[in-house]
């Protein structure tokens, strides 16, 4: 069955950075698109990034443009995003989440989630 | 981007009701519409994908309609399981966007 084990979440302080990362087993990574998706502290959803199936398109919202990098390692079955310039309005819970097609359509699995909190 | 404004927010609802949640798209979205359900402490589950259909696994109770900019998700006989939080998400153009959420709870 699809696993998404997503790793490197944590307390981090305003400015600084963090990468997590998303193991993912139960299907073949390299043929579809993943995303990150965070949600704060009893709010609701906000996508973050997208990247396609072989790497080649990126997308990102608004929020963290210029700040995150997502990738992927279709050789390790991993998904990553680098988080630079962290700010507070960034502690959320990150998911990992799979999506149907090769770059962005519907979210069929999700993971559990790691908690990025950014505080001094 | 595309704003989702989902309604209601919060509904409280019976075992048994019929329970309607609007979705509107500030633009046009096609067909590029998916329906989730969320548990407390737990993460989304794909209900319905491209405006209408049923996921694999999903009970037959919920289905979703609509195309452009108005879509609902229909539950026919809410059942105890089905008190969470739902959400729409639109895929149709970047930044992908969801609903802010609308939360059913028990009357």
């Amino acid at each position: 069955q699809v696993q998404l084990v997503e790793s490197g979440g944590g307390v981090v302080q305003p400015g600084r950075s963090l990468r997590l990362s998303c193991a993912a087993s139960g299907f073949r990574f390299s043929s579809y698109g993943m995303h990150w998706v965070r949600q704060a502290p009893g709010k609701g959803l906000e996508w973050v990034a997208v990247i396609s199936y072989d790497g080649n398109n990126k997308y990102y919202a608004d929020s963290v443009k210029g700040r995150f990098t997502i990738s992927r390692d279709n050789s390790k079955n991993t998904l990553y995003v680098q988080m630079n310039s962290l700010r507070a309005e960034d502690t959320a819970k990150y998911y990992c989440v799979k999506d149907v097609r090769t770059e962005a359509a519907d979210l069929d699995y999700w993971g559990q989630g790691t908690l990025v909190t950014v505080s001094s | 981007a595309i704003q989702l404004t989902q309604s209601p927010s919060s509904l409280s609802a019976s075992v048994g009701d019929r329970v309607t949640i609007t979705c509107r798209a500030s633009q046009g979205v096609s067909s590029g519409l998916a329906w989730y359900q969320q548990k407390p402490g737990k993460p989304p589950n794909l209900l319905i994908y491209d405006a209408s259909n049923l996921k694999s696994g999903v009970p037959s109770r919920f289905s979703g309609s609509g195309s452009g900019t108005d879509f609902t998700l229909t539950i026919s006989s809410l059942q105890p399981e089905d008190f969470a939080t739902y959400y729409c998400q639109q895929f149709n153009s970047f930044p992908l966007t969801f609903g802010q959420g609308t939360r059913l709870e028990i009357k």
